[in-house]
């Protein structure tokens, strides 16, 4: 079945610095693969996707490309801020969408003034 | 503005108890979801819909139940058969269910055992 797989966290940075979020996935075909991210008591916000190999999706100064000789969609962001706070999720879908997304557990990442 | 609407916020149950959570959409989408997302453990497939009348279970559809009377409406049960119903759900909405579409997020509902 398919599966996905990102870091652990609590990931703490210092604002302005680099970030790197893992993400690796376990699929049948060809998924589409998005990025959402939650802000406390909220529903989830869809940050990027991409929908074939080699697409890069970006949003907010957020990048993410997908990898299928490695089966990565690892999200990146080159200057965080503290309002970057938040907890990332990354997605797959397969088999025509209609059956739910596949997520990760989610990493809480934590921006530090 | 268009989104999907989740209430009640916060809701309780008693024991022996069934609570309907409601989720309604304006986006005219044809697909709809409910998640279950738990501490450290992701999100969680409920049921699907990809159109009215019709519905799927997903990974975790044990001790819920579902309906899709109308294209914008997709209500979740919590019945008393569900032992661990504290979590918090999510709805959410597709345009047509293909693997290319995002789901759209409602703000969730939490519920909590009395």
């Amino acid at each position: 079945g398919n599966s996905v797989t990102q870091m652990e966290g609590p990931v703490t940075l210092s604002e302005e610095a680099f970030l790197t979020i893992n993400c690796t996935y376990t699929a049948t075909g060809y998924p589409s693969l998005f990025w959402y991210v939650q802000y406390p008591g909220e529903g989830l916000q869809l940050l990027l996707k991409a929908t074939k190999a080699d697409d890069k999706g970006s949003n907010k100064g957020f990048e993410a490309t997908y990898r299928k000789e490695t089966t990565s969609f690892h999200l990146e962001k080159g200057s965080v801020q503290v309002s970057d706070s938040a907890v990332y999720f990354c997605a797959l879908s397969s088999g025509g969408g209609a059956d739910g997304l596949t997520f990760g557990k989610g990493t809480h990442l934590i921006i530090q003034p | 503005d268009g989104g999907i609407t989740q209430s009640p916020k916060y809701l309780f149950r008693k024991e022996g108890q069934n609570v309907t959570l409601s989720c309604e959409q304006n986006l005219n989408h044809d697909a709809m979801y409910w998640y279950r997302q738990d501490p450290g453990q992701g999100l969680r497939l409920i049921y699907y819909s990809q159109i009215v009348n019709d519905f799927q279970k997903g990974d975790i559809a044990e001790g819920y139940s579902v309906s899709r009377e109308k294209k914008e409406s997709f209500p979740l049960t919590v019945t008393s058969a569900q032992k661990n119903p504290t979590a918090f759900y999510l709805c959410a909405s597709s345009t047509d269910g293909h693997s290319n579409q995002p789901q759209h997020f409602g703000d969730g509902t939490r519920l909590s055992i009395l």
